[in-house]
């Protein structure tokens, strides 16, 4: 059981935007950044937004991320094939002085 | 370009121990904390341990604590993970992981990351 939440899938047909929601508590989300991770298939993890709505170099500005209170939402706009792969958030947990993610949510581009 | 490069996985009986290794490249190493990152197959990412860059501190989850020692050696720019005592709940890919940002900020993201190296504990 992970200590965020997000939906296990979300699917959208290409040129479309899809919103990946992760939800968390005042320990973690509601007093700390999030970032997002983009994971192909059969890869390793790749930092896709941080600081909430940061984005490294390289990444396109169709991934953008916000947070409210103790949620946070990452968007992706004009979908691709390629864009296909787990999406995880992560912050701090100040009560758990751990690092905490979300299960991971699987987008689909039909 | 940031490198990282996880081995020493592998097939060990529960009981057992493995010790993995993580070479780095690419980066002023002993500046940044490193942590190891699991991912259990079919699970999501689970943070298992850190240790600082300068002052070498080091944190746990509880799931591992007392039985894995995270620690590097700067001049060799490596990364380790002592893992002992394994479980068969142990069994996921291992990740090593660059960590940035600033824990007393609330900031802090986990900027690259290994191909990671696969454990299987199991009879």
């Amino acid at each position: 059981q992970s200590v965020l939440t997000q939906p296990p899938s979300v699917s959208a047909a290409p040129g479309q935007k899809v919103t990946i929601s992760c939800s968390g508590s005042s320990s973690n989300i509601g007093n700390n950044y999030v970032s997002w991770y983009q994971q192909l298939p059969g890869t390793a993890p790749k930092l896709l937004i941080y600081d909430n709505n940061k984005r490294p170099s390289g990444i396109p500005d169709r991934f953008s991320g916000s947070r409210s209170g103790t949620s946070a939402t990452l968007d992706i706009t004009g979908l691709q094939t390629g864009d296909e792969a787990v999406y995880s958030c992560g912050t701090r947990d100040s009560s758990l002085s751990a690092w905490v993610f979300g299960g991971g949510t699987k987008l689909t581009v039909l | 370009e940031v490198h990282l490069l996880e081995s020493g996985g592998g097939l060990v009986q529960p009981g057992g121990s493995l010790r993995l290794s993580c070479a780095a490249s690419g980066f002023t190493f002993s500046i940044y904390a490193m942590t190891w990152v699991r991912q259990a197959p079919g699970r999501g990412l689970e943070w298992i341990s850190e240790i600082g860059g300068i002052d070498g501190d080091t944190f746990y989850a509880d799931s591992v604590k007392g039985r894995f020692t995270i620690s590097r050696d700067n001049s060799k720019n490596t990364l380790y993970l002592q893992m002992d005592s394994l479980r068969a709940e142990d069994t996921a890919v291992y990740y090593c992981a660059q960590r940035g940002g600033t824990v007393a900020t609330g900031k802090g993201r986990f900027d690259s990351w290994g191909q990671g190296t696969l454990v299987i504990v199991s009879p």
